[in-house]
């Protein structure tokens, strides 16, 4: 069974850009959560999808989106980048969403680093 | 949201055995989970428990919870070079974890 696939796998932007980071969970998931990884702020959960719906969001600003497909296959969109946006973001899938044991499955990330 | 604190740097020889600590300050997580990651990698699920268990083996793993003092560890029986890595702790939180800033475990021969 395939994993979470990530792409691209590093990106490099100037500030002002605009990304979009793309994730396929691993088949049957129907949840995907993204995460931002940094040195100073460790790992910080940006938003939860099942079934297309947006069901929770970290604390982040509005500038950073995501949406999630009928395939479960999602995107995540950081508009007017900022340095400080710079880090690994990783993509996360479960079989089971809310039920309490959350088994994520993380992909390798997408390096991003904004100049 | 829940604070979860852990050491950031432990080492230890190969073939010891290595024990990871972690405290939290939330206590209505119903599951606790332990999470490695490799340079350049994402994060793998090693383990995880109930918050109503006190231990969890799983061949060289072996969790411990103390609910009443919010301590989780993580004990590595027999560690390998192959263990060197980051490890994360995680206690759930309506549909997301909250993590730890991980515990960096260097095994050196």
């Amino acid at each position: 069974k395939a994993g979470v696939t990530q792409t691209p796998r590093y990106l490099i932007k100037t500030r002002g850009q605009q990304v979009t980071l793309s994730c396929s969970p691993i088949s049957g998931h129907r949840s995907v959560s993204w995460y931002q990884q940094t040195p100073g702020q460790g790992l910080q959960f940006l938003f939860e999808y099942f079934s297309e719906t947006q069901r929770n969001k970290g604390n982040f600003p509005g500038r950073f989106s995501g949406r999630q497909f009928s395939n479960s296959r999602s995107e995540m969109n950081v508009s007017t980048l900022e340095l400080g946006d710079s880090a690994l973001y990783l993509c996360a899938s479960s079989l089971l969403s809310g039920q309490g044991d959350e088994k994520l499955f993380f992909g390798s990330g997408t390096q991003l680093s904004v100049l | 949201g829940e604070d979860v604190e852990q050491s950031l740097f432990l080492s230890v020889r190969e073939g010891d055995s290595s024990v990871i600590n972690c405290t939290y300050t939330d206590s209505s997580s119903t599951y606790l989970y332990w999470y490695k990651q490799e340079p350049g990698a994402g994060l793998q699920l090693l383990t995880y428990i109930f918050s109503n268990m006190d231990m969890k083996q799983d061949q060289r793993l072996t969790v411990l919870l103390n609910k009443k003092d919010k301590h989780l560890s993580l004990r590595i029986a027999d560690t390998q070079t192959g263990d060197s890595a980051i490890y994360f702790c995680a206690g759930n939180s309506g549909y997301a974890l909250n993590f730890g800033k991980g515990t960096s475990l260097l095994v050196t021969p």
